[in-house]
């Protein structure tokens, strides 16, 4: 299957501080990706859907201004958590498509611990 | 409204035997899929089969099947002879046409535990 791949795997960053979360798709290029966080225990909820070259649609209770999403090209789209604090500390998950409605393929996470 | 319904938290089944997962959804789109993913506690998702709105057949991938019963908007997966490391956390997700495209949704999830 198709790899993605995100970066930094785990992050520990202080309260204040804002971080970024990269999502490639390596063998593909995908049109839409997808951001999900997963709190522990719980499901995965979707937090937005970013298309390449336009602005991501937010889900219904996401801070568009808190969590911004570039998706600059075709294999890559990155998540930035500004002014991260703890109620933010979260797995966060990426999944990437080639095609609108397409099998999404997902990222490994990324686990953000903000003190 | 919760449109992905995971009723069981947690099952237990023994090693080598089949289990049934359940999944209910609710949509009024003719035209969906549904999925099932595997987490373990590495926490990647890993996608174990899928079932579109007008497949006929049922979908099975190996030891995976999925019990698909439109009129009944359930989408059950089954896994036979199960083995320990079936042990994870097992999402049913839908994909369906949202304000920005085609976006997919999770339930609530269900931790299989398999016994030696």
């Amino acid at each position: 299957g198709a790899v993605v791949s995100q970066h930094p795997s785990w992050v520990i960053c202080k309260s204040g501080t804002s971080v970024k979360i990269e999502c490639r798709s390596l063998d593909f290029q995908a049109t839409t990706m997808f951001w999900y966080r997963q709190f522990p225990k719980q499901s995965l909820m979707l937090m937005a859907t970013s298309n390449e070259g336009s602005k991501a649609t937010y889900e219904q209770g996401v801070e568009k201004d808190k969590f911004l999403i570039n998706h600059a090209s075709l294999t890559l789209s990155t998540l930035t958590v500004t002014s991260a604090h703890p109620e933010d500390s979260s797995f966060y998950i990426c999944s990437a498509s080639l095609l609108a409605g397409a099998l999404g393929y997902f990222g490994p996470g990324t686990r953000l611990l903000v003190l | 409204a919760q449109k992905i319904t995971q009723t069981q938290p947690g099952m237990f089944v023994q090693e080598k035997e089949a289990v049934t997962l359940d999944c209910t959804y609710d949509t009024s789109d003719q035209s969906y899929g549904l999925f099932w993913y595997k987490q373990p506690s590495s926490g990647e998702m890993i996608f174990l089969i899928y079932q579109g709105s007008y497949d006929e057949q049922n979908a099975t991938e190996g030891r995976y099947s999925l019990n698909f019963q439109k009129a009944r908007k359930s989408a059950n997966l089954v896994i036979s002879a199960s083995q320990l490391g079936d042990s994870a956390m097992y999402f049913c997700a839908m994909r369906e046409v949202g304000t920005g495209g085609f976006k997919t949704i999770f339930g609530a999830g269900t931790r299989l535990f398999v016994k030696a």
